[in-house]
């Protein structure tokens, strides 16, 4: 089993849409968690930390859930330039916390 | 902001070649990382390194080695280039184990080997 597992998609959206993704860890003593946001042929780039209990950062909600080992992002209103491949993120405790990336979900958000 | 810099955007080397990837960040960061990213796995984690001359293996640190001689630079060697190992490589650096705040990637380095 994967270390972070999420669905590869694509999602297609038109825009204006709302759109969720998911994203499961397996390692119950993960510590921190982060969603990315990759483009085509370019470097992932941060572009939110998750925290316990929730946060928004504009049209963008992200989640964890704990006991479940989940974690979700949301996204408002979707853009065109919303359109990218989105990386789940976990840190661990141990092995001076590396981080460990899901393979990706991409969207596609069009006129 | 944070630089990460590495030396090649695009590379082609023949089998057998052995290969340098060099990775600079200007923000005196201690730990420093390599992964290579292929389609379908994700991003991989090769070596790391949280300080000057230490070195950690990563997940897939076969047929590579690294350097670390100063704190901003951490060089990928691959020792006798091979075509598995025609991937993109990105490098990134964090301030310090501990900080839980997320890495700053490199704009990548794709390598072809022929």
């Amino acid at each position: 089993r994967k270390e972070v597992e999420q669905d590869p998609g694509p999602f297609n959206v038109p825009e204006g849409a709302t759109v969720a993704f998911n994203c499961t860890y397996s390692n119950s003593a993960s510590q921190s968690f982060f969603w990315y946001r990759q483009d085509c042929r370019k470097e992932p780039k941060l572009l939110m930390s998750v925290y316990s209990s929730g946060n928004e950062d504009g049209r963008f909600t992200a989640q964890l859930n704990r006991a479940s080992q989940y974690i979700s992002l949301l996204i408002r209103d979707s853009k065109l330039s919303d359109s990218a491949t989105y990386l789940c993120v976990v840190q661990g405790n141990t092995g001076f916390q590396k981080l460990v990336f899901g393979t990706g979900t991409r969207l596609l958000v069009s006129p | 902001d944070v630089k990460v810099t590495q030396s090649s955007r695009y590379l082609v080397k023949r089998t057998g070649e052995k290969v340098f990837l060099e990775c600079v960040q200007d923000m005196d960061h201690e730990n420093m990382f390599w992964y290579r990213q292929d389609p379908g796995l994700g991003l991989r984690l090769i070596y790391f390194s949280y300080d000057v001359k230490m070195k950690e293996k990563g997940d897939i640190p076969e047929g590579y080695s690294v350097s670390r001689e100063k704190k901003e630079r951490f060089s990928l060697i691959l020792e006798s280039a091979s075509t598995n190992q025609t991937s993109m490589y990105l490098c990134a650096s964090r301030p310090s184990v501990g900080k839980a705040d997320g890495y700053t990637f490199g704009s990548g380095t794709r390598l072809t080997v022929v």
